[in-house]
Formats: structure tokens, sequence, C-alpha cells
């Protein structure tokens, strides 16, 4: 099994939409959480960390459910320009080991 | 911009071939991390360096080694290329080193070896 595992998708949703992602990840001592966005042939840039009270940055709102292992990632009112990869990132260890998932890529249509 | 920077922006090399890549980190942080991310897939973590000492490892064989300098910029030395290595090479810095803390990334190196 992965250590982080996310369904690569496409996801093709019409503007204005919601849309939601998952990802679980299998090593119960994970301390940290994050959502990185990554445009195409660009680096990652972190979106929003994950807290276990959940939280919301506008239209973005991320989960985390430790009993199950796994975070989500809400986006509402889909835009044109959230159009990118999502990246779930679990961070572990007593240095920062750092796991990246796949990525969830998002197509919002016109 | 995240005030990472790195170099070159791409480079083709042959196999068997070594390369460098430089990385400077963003004003006010001592960790560097490196990444691999090949087409299609994710970042897969390197190493992370913090204040000039290895502080973690991914699974990468001997032959992708690194330094960080006392200004906290880092190179990443891969011996022996192989076709496999082909990817984008990530670095991102970071303030403490510890599992809580936002890495920021720079554009990456581009890497080709043919």
């Amino acid at each position: 099994r992965k250590e982080v595992e996310q369904d690569p998708g496409p996801f093709n949703v019409p503007e204005g939409a919601t849309v939601a992602f998952n990802c679980t990840y299998s090593n119960s001592a994970s301390q940290s959480f994050f959502w990185y966005r990554q445009d195409c042939r660009k680096e990652p840039k972190l979106l929003m960390s994950v807290y276990s009270s959940g939280n919301e940055d506008g239209r973005f709102t991320a989960q985390l459910n430790r009993a199950s292992q796994y975070i989500s990632l809400l986006i509402r009112d889909s835009k044109l320009s959230d159009s990118a990869t999502y990246l779930c990132v679990v961070s572990s260890g007593g240095y920062q080991k750092v796991t990246f998932g796949i990525g969830t890529k998002l197509q919002v249509i016109p | 911009e995240t005030g990472v920077t790195q170099s070159p922006t791409h480079l083709i090399k042959t196999r068997g071939q070594q390369v460098t890549l430089r990385c400077s980190s963003q004003s006010g942080h001592n960790t560097v991390s490196w990444y691999q991310q090949a087409l299609g897939q994710g970042p897969q973590f390197i190493f992370q360096y913090y204040r000039e000492e290895e502080n973690g490892r991914g699974n990468f064989p001997p032959r992708f080694s690194g330094l960080q300098f006392p200004n906290y910029s880092s190179e990443l030395n891969v011996n022996a290329l192989e076709l496999d290595d082909s990817a984008l090479y990530l670095c991102a810095s970071s303030t403490a080193g510890g599992p809580t803390d936002t890495q920021y990334f720079g554009p990456g190196t581009r890497l080709t070896v043919l």
C-alpha cells in the first residue's frame, strides 16, 4: 500500500461547481498534513495546511480525519483558474520526512 | 514568489555522466529538502539538510548526494546518471526542519538524461 494515495483524476467540473478530493495515508504517526497546488510544469505551491479541527480559506475547506486516516479538500464555486493538480502531502518522523501523493488533476470547464 | 531559486533551469546529460544542481533557500530558512518528480508522479523525497548536516534521507541510492553551505544554500549531486534520473528536481526551504514546518519550493531544474 502506498504511503499516500490519491485519485489521479482527471476531475472535469463546470465553472461554479463544488468538487471534493480525498487522500488517504498509511502511517498513523503522521503529524502534519498539507494541500499543495501544482500548475503544469511549475513547482508546487502551498494551498493550505490541514488541522484536526478543519480549516477554511475562502472557497477552500480542508478536513482531517485521523481515525480513518484521510484528509479532504473541498473547493466551492470552482473557477477556471482552479484548474491544476492538487497534491496531498503528509509529514511524519523526527525529521521532516515529507510524502507527496501522486496528485489529483482538476480541470474546470467553462 | 517564494524566494527559493534553483539553477540551472534545464539540463541535458548523457548516461554515466555526473550532474550538480544548486538551490538558494529563502532568506531566514536553515533547512533545504530535495525532491525528484518524474512525469505524472508526485515529488519523491531525496534528502534534507539542516544546518549543513543531512537530516533524513528517502529511498534513493548513494549516488545521490548533497551538501549544504554555511549560507544554507545547497547542492544535489548525482553520479553515474541513468535514464530514469530524468525528472524535475525540486528543492524546498523551511525554517527549522520539524515535521510541522511549511516548505517553500523553488521552480525546479528539469534534467534530461539521454
